[in-house]
């Protein structure tokens, strides 16, 4: 089954930056989802985006998904310290299962 | 309240003693599915259910058992636990895959 690959594995961002990361995939999928996990918590659903769509949003979140490049990026705006965390994409490839990333782990620095 | 709840939460214990992990949730979905996660290595799927008695294999389902005798139930069993399974496992929920997952908060087993 394939995985998706964040990039990049770890950031450090100061407080009301920005933040992004991108997600890779490797064969077709019905949709791409984004977690967190705070800490070795369970996994929060973010964002789900379907594989006709190209743009979602949700509060200080936006997602984009471009299946040309095999591709999605989460993007945190005005970050807070609370955005401290882990991110996963996920991908529904066809097969009943989710695959999950490595994940982002994401420093925001007060 | 919407959950999942997995228990124990944490758990020593000694290669070849069989343990089982228990899973449930209270939202009525069909699909569940457990995950081992390690460092570096993000989650991977062990096993999944699409509904009663509906079960098939993940990604690592080499010396796992699962069963779903009832829709919120779906424990996770080590028949003859060994080192290599020490990992934080997570039970998930939905109605479908293509719908958010819910996750449960974890289980730290360490076999030794």
């Amino acid at each position: 089954s394939q995985q998706g690959e964040e990039d990049p594995q770890a950031l450090s961002i100061q407080e009301g930056e920005n933040a992004t990361m991108n997600c890779s995939y490797k064969t077709s999928i019905n949709n791409l989802q984004w977690y967190r996990q705070n800490s070795g918590r369970g996994l929060v659903h973010l964002i789900l985006i379907r594989s006709n769509e190209r743009e979602k949003h949700s509060g200080r979140l936006r997602v984009t998904l471009d299946t040309s490049k095999k591709s999605s990026s989460l993007l945190i705006t005005a970050s807070r310290a609370a955005d401290t965390a882990s991110y996963f994409c996920a991908t529904d490839d066809h097969d009943y299962k989710l695959s999950f990333g490595a994940g982002t782990t994401v420093t925001v620095r007060a | 309240e919407a959950q999942v709840t997995q228990n124990p939460r944490y758990l020593i214990t000694v290669t070849g003693k069989k343990l089982t992990v228990t899973c449930s949730q209270n939202m009525n979905h069909e699909y569940m599915s457990w995950y081992r996660q390690d460092p570096g290595l993000g989650l991977r799927q062990i096993y999944y259910s699409m509904n009663v008695e509906v079960t098939d294999k993940g990604d690592v389902p080499e010396g796992y058992k699962v069963s779903r005798k009832e829709k919120r139930n779906f424990p996770l069993i080590l028949e003859s636990p060994s080192p290599n399974q020490t990992s934080l496992y997570f039970c998930a929920s939905s109605h479908r895959l293509d719908q958010p997952q819910h996750f449960g908060d974890g289980t730290r087993l360490s076999i030794l």
